[in-house]
């Protein structure tokens, strides 16, 4: 069975402060991918990052970087010296090789100036 | 820019009626999705579509169907809806490859009354 957990309902931070979004997932298949997505309060989704499971590489965008860990299962999210507009829900999410897509709890961040 | 189209951003239906949620995307993409949103629990798979008139379940099928008779098209069907149906809904589609993101549009909210 696959599965995706993020295990931080809420995280609130003062701005300029770094914050890391966990994400844990669960599957069977040998190729997978994993994905974070934002929410912003205006509601539409917005994909940031794709990660193959053959790819263990740790990506850095900007302020935004990403850590996959294929012997915990993880694949977290941190945000570096954060800021107001960084205030969103994010999802991680799990695609097998079958296609199937499934989506964490969500992780609603607030950030305050 | 790929778009998902969802025919309505609000829906207000009575209990017992049949539902129709339409998605249209303009992108050629083979995968369609539809998912629940609800607060504290993410986004949850209803059904997902991998080609035309090709069909699974995802993690809440349960009081759903849905519809792909063309490729662009994809259908979610309350048959009799009921009150624990109100939510949020959105619509995805990828490309055929299990490596692209999903492009999301821009949800329906639905009231069941």
């Amino acid at each position: 069975a696959q599965k995706v957990t993020q295990a931080q309902t809420e995280i609130s931070v003062v701005e300029k402060e770094d914050v890391t979004l966990d994400c844990v997932y669960e599957t069977r298949d040998t190729t997978y991918y994993l994905f974070w997505y934002k929410q912003p309060p205006s509601g539409e989704l917005v994909f940031l990052i794709r990660r193959n499971s053959f790819d263990e590489q740790n990506e850095i965008s900007g302020r935004y970087s990403w850590n996959f860990q294929k012997s915990t299962s993880s694949f977290n999210f941190t945000i570096t010296a954060s800021q107001v507009v960084d205030s969103a829900v994010y999802f991680c999410a799990l695609r097998s090789n079958t296609g199937k897509l499934i989506f964490g709890q969500g992780t609603t961040l607030q950030v305050k100036p | 820019d790929v778009k998902v189209t969802q025919s309505s951003r609000y829906l207000v239906k009575r209990t017992g009626e049949k539902v129709f949620l339409e998605c249209v995307q303009d992108m050629d993409h083979e995968n369609m999705f539809w998912y629940r949103q609800d607060p504290g629990l993410g986004l949850r798979l209803i059904y997902f579509s991998y080609d035309v008139k090709m069909k699974e379940k995802g993690d809440i099928p349960e009081g759903y169907s849905v519809s792909r008779e063309k490729k662009e098209r994809f259908s979610l069907i309350l048959e009799s809806a009921s009150t624990n149906q109100t939510s949020m809904y959105l619509c995805a589609s990828s490309g055929g490859g299990t490596d692209t993101e999903a492009f999301f549009g821009q949800g329906t909210r639905l009231t069941v009354v």
